[in-house]
């Protein structure tokens, strides 16, 4: 079945800074890959998502990239801000429509 | 709209005991899941529905029942807790569209200890 591993487990920058998380899949059949973001005490929210039929999205600060030969994907945040630091999850979506498999999640500190 | 909501938010429960969370949501959507939440080990799938009166397995089944009598309500059943069920669980709905789009909506969490 499908695994997906996310790196890395903790990332502290600098407030305006760039921050980067990548993801690896393993199911070539996976052809949805959201990102979700879980604020201290709430459940997991999406922010951004891509299909494999696109290399690349962006909605204002964060973008999300695929790289389907290689099998990996990453998010990517700009210009960082305080309401920035959360948990971050990518997943991937098999064949079958109903389940998401998950990645271990990113914890983002922005640092003032 | 409330989205998805979750009761209770905390449960503290003593070994062999058992207890039921609920989770309900408003946006009549077809598919809804459980997961439980530990640390470094994201989120993992105890079990789905995708409609009323059907409920599936899904990767960490074991110790849980569940039901979906009514298309909004989703019951996750602990029948003899262990202190390995410590965790947090959320659940979640959804309504997948083509392309494998499936966009889901989390409740805040239920905050279980076994002990």
């Amino acid at each position: 079945g499908e695994n997906v591993e996310q790196h890395p487990s903790t990332l502290s920058v600098q407030e305006g800074d760039s921050a980067v998380i990548k993801c690896t899949y393993s199911d070539s059949a996976s052809n949805y890959f959201p990102w979700y973001k879980q604020e201290l005490g709430k459940g997991p929210q999406l922010i951004i998502d891509i299909r494999s039929n696109v290399g690349e999205k962006k909605d204002q600060r964060i973008a999300v990239t695929l790289n389907k030969t290689a099998k990996h994907f990453s998010l990517h945040i700009t210009e960082t801000q305080p309401e920035d630091s959360a948990v971050y999850f990518c997943a991937a979506s098999p064949d079958s429509n109903y389940q998401l498999i998950w990645g271990a999640g990113t914890k983002l500190i922005i640092k003032p | 709209n409330a989205g998805v909501t979750q009761t209770p938010k905390f449960r503290v429960l003593k070994t062999g005991q058992s207890m039921t969370l609920l989770c309900a949501q408003d946006m009549n959507h077809e598919y809804m899941y459980w997961y439980r939440q530990d640390p470094g080990m994201g989120l993992r799938l105890i079990h789905y529905s995708v409609g009323e009166g059907t409920t599936a397995k899904g990767e960490v089944p074991d110790g849980y029942n569940v039901s979906r009598l009514k298309k909004q309500n989703f019951l996750l059943g602990l029948e003899s807790a262990a202190p390995s069920q410590t965790s947090v669980y959320f659940c979640a709905s959804s309504r997948p569209l083509a392309g494998g789009y499936n966009e889901q909506f989390f409740g805040p969490g239920t905050r279980l200890t076994v002990l």
